[in-house]
């Protein structure tokens, strides 16, 4: 049982591009997590979604960033217009839906802008 | 509403020494709680986790953990430090409502260990 797979690992973007962060949650996961992390900072909560529902995404910027976990496919977070300040890495995590399960984490994605 | 607040950014420890790592958690109903560790530059891996089974906790790499509910703690110990547990440590709090559960995390104590 593959863990949780994301990709790319390393992804450099210049200023104004999009970036995508794909996420394969572990097999029987139906809920998907994605966090950042930025130098010398804890992990900052920003979308929880279960298949084809966003869950909260209090922790979302409100503008240029989405996320999706369709039926089929990974989840993907998507960056439109990457600024410099978004360079991170993009942590995905995995879980059941059962009470007091844990998340399962990725090796995330570390997203350059230059 | 959940938290977790990890006392201390940074923690340092002779090897051979106790490692005494802090969490605070603060939730309106019984909490499940978890301790997940980062080594530089890869995912997170769960140390351990609290599920009301046991107060407690042992887990991986000879760490253990105690629910202490009227602390409202779970705080993160090892007798003895290793080379090896230098690392970020992120103490987590989950709450489940409805079939979905949020996982906050707190900020992080990362574990200097010297020789």
């Amino acid at each position: 049982n593959a863990g949780v797979m994301q990709n790319p690992r390393h992804l450099v973007r210049r200023r104004g591009q999009e970036a995508r962060l794909r996420c394969s949650p572990m097999k029987g996961h139906s809920h998907v997590y994605w966090y950042r992390q930025l130098p010398e900072e804890g992990l900052k909560f920003m979308v929880y979604l279960q298949k084809e529902n966003i869950i909260d995404e209090s922790g979302m910027p409100k503008e240029r960033f989405s996320a999706e976990f369709p039926k089929e496919g990974p989840s993907i977070l998507r960056i439109q217009q990457v600024v410099r300040g978004d360079s991170a890495a993009y942590f995905c995590a995995s879980s059941r839906a059962r009470e007091g399960t844990e998340a399962f984490f990725g090796q995330g994605t570390r997203l350059t802008v230059v | 509403a959940q938290s977790v607040t990890q006392l201390g950014s940074h923690v340092s420890v002779s090897e051979g020494a106790l490692v005494l790592l802090r969490c605070n958690y603060s939730s309106s109903v019984p909490p499940y709680l978890f301790w997940y560790v980062q080594y530089p530059n890869q995912g997170l891996q769960l140390l351990l986790k609290y599920t009301s089974a046991a107060t407690l906790v042992k887990g991986i790499n000879g760490f253990e953990a105690e629910f202490k509910k009227s602390e409202t703690s779970f705080h993160l110990t090892k007798p003895s430090a290793h080379m090896s547990d230098a690392a970020e440590y992120f103490c987590a709090v989950t709450l489940n409502s409805g079939g979905y559960q949020k996982v906050t995390f707190g900020t992080g104590t990362k574990l200097q260990v010297i020789p």
